[in-house]
């Protein structure tokens, strides 16, 4: 199975900051990346596919990139409502995998 | 706009079946375009991926091998739906399990169902 490691498990941060997100694969997995945002008690919510495509309806604050096996989520200016566990995907192989999570807390 | 619901019990006894059921309303089970998936999430796994079911002019399976032999994922064409079967389940088969839709290997899980709480308890 393809390993997914995300850096960090935790993170904060204050409304207006940059944050990002890292996810390494370990293995080539050309670019089929997944980021997904779960709020507690709810199901997770796709934000980015295909490494930096944005799915629709998601604000533009959000952003992939991805760079070998290395992929990064970056969300530009914090919003109160983004505080939240962060999930990256591998869709290259079964099975799909995800990372361990990020959650975002506030500062 | 996709919605997926889901439907069955919350508790398990050990070494007995867990079933569940996801209602597709907006988008057909029988689409050539989309594939439908079982997702489960617990605070020792994370979130795993179990497997899927998709038709391409027929119908295939995809299941992940941390639970091939006990799993089943079947469509029911005629109500819109697709099933999870579970079978000999232990306490660490307890977590929410989820239903999903992708559309395809680059588009990522789009439409989630509301997730199920199945605890595995005597």
């Amino acid at each position: 199975d393809i390993q997914m490691t995300q850096s960090p498990s935790s993170l904060s941060a204050s409304v207006g900051d940059r944050v990002t997100i890292t996810c390494r694969s370990s293995q080539s997995i050309a670019g089929y990346l997944n980021w997904y945002q779960q709020i507690p008690g709810t199901a997770p919510k796709l934000l980015i596919y295909a490494a930096s495509s944005l799915q629709s309806g998601v604000p533009s604050r959000f952003s992939g990139s991805a760079s070998g096996t290395d992929f990064t989520l970056t969300i530009s200016s914090l919003h109160p409502e983004d505080f939240a566990s962060y999930y990256c995907q591998q869709t290259y192989s079964m099975p799909y995998t995800f990372g361990q999570g990020t959650k975002l807390e506030i500062k | 706009q996709v919605q997926l619901q889901q439907s069955g019990p919350g508790l398990v006894k050990p070494s007995q079946t867990l079933s569940l059921t996801c209602a597709i309303s907006g988008d057909s089970v029988s689409s050539n375009n989309a594939a439908w998936n079982w997702i489960r999430q617990s605070p020792s796994r994370g979130l795993e991926w179990l497997g899927r079911t998709y038709y391409r002019s027929k119908w295939y399976n995809d299941n992940a091998v941390s639970v091939k032999g006990r799993i089943t994922i079947n469509p029911d064409t005629s109500k819109n739906q697709f099933s999870l079967q579970l079978n000999s389940v232990t306490p660490e088969d307890t977590a929410v399990y989820y239903c999903a839709r992708d559309r395809a290997k680059a588009g990522g899980l789009d439409y989630w169902g509301q997730g199920t709480l199945v605890t595995v308890s005597s």
